[in-house]
Order: C-alpha cells, then sequence, then structure tokens
C-alpha cells in the first residue's frame, strides 16, 4: 500500500512568489492533515480536510496561505506571496478515521529568499 | 502556548541500555498520546500511543507510560540499538479539546544509541 506523498520534496522560492505544495494521502483515508515545522521547532497543526471539507483550519498562520481539496483527494497548499517566515518544513498527514493513527508523508521542505 | 513540551532537546544512551524519553502536557483535555519517531528527511512515522484510560502500555522494546495526574509521559525503550536513532516526538490530542484532532507535538528529542 503507499504511503503519503507529497510534491515537491524541496522548494526554494523568493520573497512574493508563489509556491503550491501538493499531498496525496492513502487512498481511503478521508482525513488529511498539514503540518509545519519550523527551524527545529515543534510540528505545528495547520488545517484539517474531511473529505473536501475543512473540518478545522485554525492553524493556518494568515490568509496568505490557502488549502483546497477538491474532490476528496489530494490536496494543494499554496502559500502566496511567500514571507521569509514561511520557510520550515510542510507535511502531510491523513487517517482513516478521526482519533485514529495519523501517517505522515516525508514533507517539503520550502525555502523563502 | 506550547501544550505539549519535551523539555530534553537530546539523549545519548548506550547500545543495550534504557532509553528514557520525557514528555509533559499541559491541557488537561488530552486523552490520547501518541509518540512518533523521526529520521532525517523522512516525515514522522507512528510508534506507540496511549490513551488517557490506561497507565501503560508496551510494543516490543517500546513502552509508554502515563501519569495524568503529573501530565506526563514517558517513552522506554528496552534495549536500545543503534537503529533507535532518531528524533522522537511526544503528541496528544483531546476530542474534546479546543484543538479536536489535531496533533500537538512537542519539540522533539534527539537520541542517539551508541556502540
Amino acid at each position: 500500500e503507499a504511503g503519503v506523498t507529497q510534491f515537491p520534496s524541496h522548494s526554494v522560492i523568493e520573497k512574493g512568489q508563489t509556491v503550491t505544495l501538493r499531498c496525496d494521502p492513502i487512498s481511503g483515508h478521508d482525513n488529511l492533515y498539514w503540518y509545519r515545522r519550523v527551524m527545529g521547532k515543534e510540528i505545528k497543526f495547520l488545517l484539517h480536510f474531511v473529505k473536501e471539507s475543512k473540518q478545522d483550519e485554525s492553524g493556518m498562520p494568515n490568509n496568505r496561505f490557502l488549502a483546497e481539496r477538491t474532490g476528496g483527494t489530494y490536496s494543494t497548499l499554496k502559500v502566496q506571496p511567500a514571507e521569509l517566515e514561511d520557510s520550515g518544513v510542510y507535511f502531510c498527514a491523513s487517517s482513516q478515521g478521526l482519533a485514529a493513527e495519523e501517517f505522515f508523508g516525508p514533507g517539503t521542505r520550502l525555502t523563502v529568499l | 502556548d506550547q501544550q505539549v513540551k519535551q523539555n530534553s532537546p537530546s539523549l545519548s544512551v548506550q547500545e543495550g541500555r534504557i532509553s528514557i524519553l520525557n514528555c509533559d502536557y499541559t491541557n488537561s483535555m488530552f486523552d490520547y498520546f501518541l509518540w512518533y519517531k523521526k529520521y532525517p528527511a523522512e516525515g514522522p512515522t507512528f510508534l506507540i500511543s496511549i490513551s488517557s484510560i490506561k497507565d501503560k502500555n508496551e510494543d516490543g522494546r517500546f513502552t509508554v507510560f502515563l501519569n495524568k495526574s503529573a501530565k506526563h509521559l514517558s517513552l522506554h525503550i528496552v534495549p536500545s540499538q543503534p537503529g533507535d536513532s532518531a528524533v522522537y516526538f511526544c503528541a496528544a490530542f483531546g476530542l474534546n479539546s479546543n484543538s479536536g484532532y489535531a496533533l500537538n507535538f512537542g519539540k522533539g528529542t534527539s537520541l542517539l544509541v551508541t556502540p
């Protein structure tokens, strides 16, 4: 069974540019989460989808971040325009049910110069 | 406001000995706790979990202990092996907490097991 995949693995962009991260959850997992780890600090929750609906987006830092999950399959996280403090590793995770073990992807390392 | 704390950023243990990783939490609404293991350039991998109705859960060399009154949990690895060297994250959530189903992570403890 394929795990959670994320694309790209690395992205280096300049301040002000736009970047779109993609996450493909494990097939059949309705729950999809985005997390971010900045500069070796704790991994912080960004948002949670149940199928195509945003269940909880309380962790989204500001309106420069836009997440979508059209059709309830893969999800994208767009940062526009990117700022220096957006640099970090963005993890996606999925789970079959609520309160179930979350499976993480390898992460996308974003560097904003 | 960090609700899950791992106060030891690193730990070094000799192969064969016990590794003890500690975690404290502040939110009394948390009722499910997990440990994740992370290798460089990889995502966190689930290791072991414990529900608040238990005080111990064991899986092979890994045991998690939960002390609800102290809001403290620990992960014991016995015996430690060099392949256990990784960053270990403590995570928690509470179905009725204000963070919903989102995992609240600690900053991680980097474990090094030396031969």
